[in-house]
């Protein structure tokens, strides 16, 4: 069965660092998510992406923040200068109809 | 935006018993409301959902409610299995647009 694939798994960066985060989603699917969790916490929207171009942001999803699909294939989670509490696990997802989100298995993000 | 709210926050039960979680969300104009499953150190992996326009979906020992009147949905487990522990997290949206989770039941079956 297709899956989501993430790299890294795991991230560690010192605050400050740039960190890129992968994912490719499954090949036919049109939209893409990120989403985090904080340890024990809920899932929480970042940002959705369809047609190349965001088509939904949270209220987390700030400046420091961006996406991209480089190629046919990647979608990229940018946090340009991390803070502490962007230690999370950050999950991309992908869809093909805008419902049933299959997630990637995370990159746990470590900001020391 | 849309804030669902779910509870309990956890629930214990006997093998063999069911399980109930319920969840209310505010927007009258969400329309798609997925249940997850995430395991310990897992993905999130949908195992039912449910469109506004139908009452109830089964899957069998899986099923969901919505009362669009209410502006509320459950997720029951029936014949509950150890394998069943886990957290579960429902969720509602417009098509996915800016999809707001519940802050999750965890689900422990004790066999």
């Amino acid at each position: 069965e297709p899956e989501v694939t993430q790299t890294p798994s795991h991230q560690v960066t010192q605050m400050g660092q740039e960190v890129i985060l992968r994912c490719v989603p499954i090949s036919n699917h049109l939209y893409f998510y990120w989403y985090r969790q904080i340890l024990g916490q809920k899932v929480e929207f970042l940002v959705s992406f369809y047609n190349n171009e965001i088509s939904e942001k949270s209220e987390i999803f700030d400046d420091q923040f961006s996406v991209e699909r480089p190629d046919g294939s990647n979608f990229t989670l940018k946090i340009r200068s991390t803070k502490l509490e962007d230690s999370a696990m950050y999950f991309c997802a992908s869809s093909e109809q805008k419902e049933k989100l299959f997630f990637g298995s995370g990159t746990q993000l470590s900001v020391l | 935006g849309e804030n669902v709210e779910q509870h309990p926050s956890t629930l214990s039960v006997q093998e063999g018993d069911s399980a109930v979680i319920k969840c209310t969300y505010s927007d009258s104009a969400s329309n798609y409301f997925p249940w997850y499953k995430q395991e310990l150190g897992k993905r999130p992996q949908l195992i039912i959902d449910i469109r506004s326009n139908v009452g109830e979906k089964k899957d069998q020992r899986i099923a969901v409610t919505l009362n669009k009147t209410a502006k509320h949905f459950s997720l029951h487990i029936t014949e509950t299995q150890p394998e069943d522990s886990a957290v579960y997290f429902c969720a509602a949206s417009i098509y996915n647009n800016d999809m707001r989770f519940g802050a999750g039941t965890r689900l422990t079956v004790k066999p």
